[in-house]
């Protein structure tokens, strides 16, 4: 699976747009970038995933480039409830391994 | 979604002595996962645990220190054998449903302290 670079940390004030970069220089064709969030003393949540098109759900907005060398994890109204670490991660789906490689993260803290 | 429970949640521990950290699904699924995360750290994977047979381990991480079973689709146990202070991390249960979103669902995991 590609390697991927995330900032280490950022900060975003409470109702402002938090935009989250990642950097997957090495992905391949079949690969997909996944965002996964996890909120402190919690296991980690699955917020959204894509191949080359945006996608946007109910939680989130995934801008990837058209290179499909990086992508954009965009929380539209961050609230206090969004500060957590933010993992990218870029895996073949579907997948016979399933499993998931983590990277370090993000950690946004969301601040009033 | 699948419901994943975690025993126990946390448990402190002597040095030298086994844990037994229990995985129960609400449904049955494909694929079941164990990752530790060690504090302050990101989670690393230490294997997938197949149904019936022998789990399959990540590098650095071997049977005989975290034995794994899975004897069905619901259930898996991970023991954390002679443990030492480096032990001390939570561990996370993780299941995939096999559905076309790839997603994986994780438990609230089990804080394991080692004195």
């Amino acid at each position: 699976d590609a390697k991927t670079t995330q900032p280490t940390s950022m900060d975003c004030a409470e109702g402002r747009a938090a935009n989250l970069p990642c950097n997957h220089s090495t992905i391949s064709g079949n690969e997909y970038v996944y965002w996964y969030r996890q909120i402190h003393s919690q296991g980690p949540q699955y917020i959204i995933h894509g191949l080359k098109n945006n996608e946007t759900n109910e939680m989130a907005s995934l801008i990837i480039t058209e290179d499909r060398k990086s992508s954009t994890l965009i929380l539209p109204h961050a609230t206090l409830r969004d500060t957590a670490v933010y993992y990218c991660i870029v895996r073949v789906r579907p997948s016979n391994t399933g499993k998931l490689i983590f990277g370090q993260g993000t950690t946004l803290q969301v601040k009033p | 979604s699948a419901v994943i429970s975690q025993k126990p949640s946390r448990d402190i521990c002597q040095r030298g002595t086994s844990l037994t950290i229990q995985c129960q699904v609400d449904s049955q699924v494909t694929m079941m996962f164990w990752y530790r995360q060690q504090p302050g750290q990101s989670l690393t994977l230490i294997a997938t645990a197949n149904q019936g047979s022998e789990a399959t381990y990540e590098s650095g991480f071997v049977i005989d220190k975290f034995p794994i079973s899975r004897p069905n689709l619901t259930f898996s146990t991970l023991t954390v054998s002679n443990m030492s202070p480096e032990d001390s991390s939570i561990y996370l249960c993780s299941v995939y449903e096999g559905g076309n979103t790839g997603e994986l669902f994780f438990g609230e995991g089990s804080r394991l302290t080692v004195l």
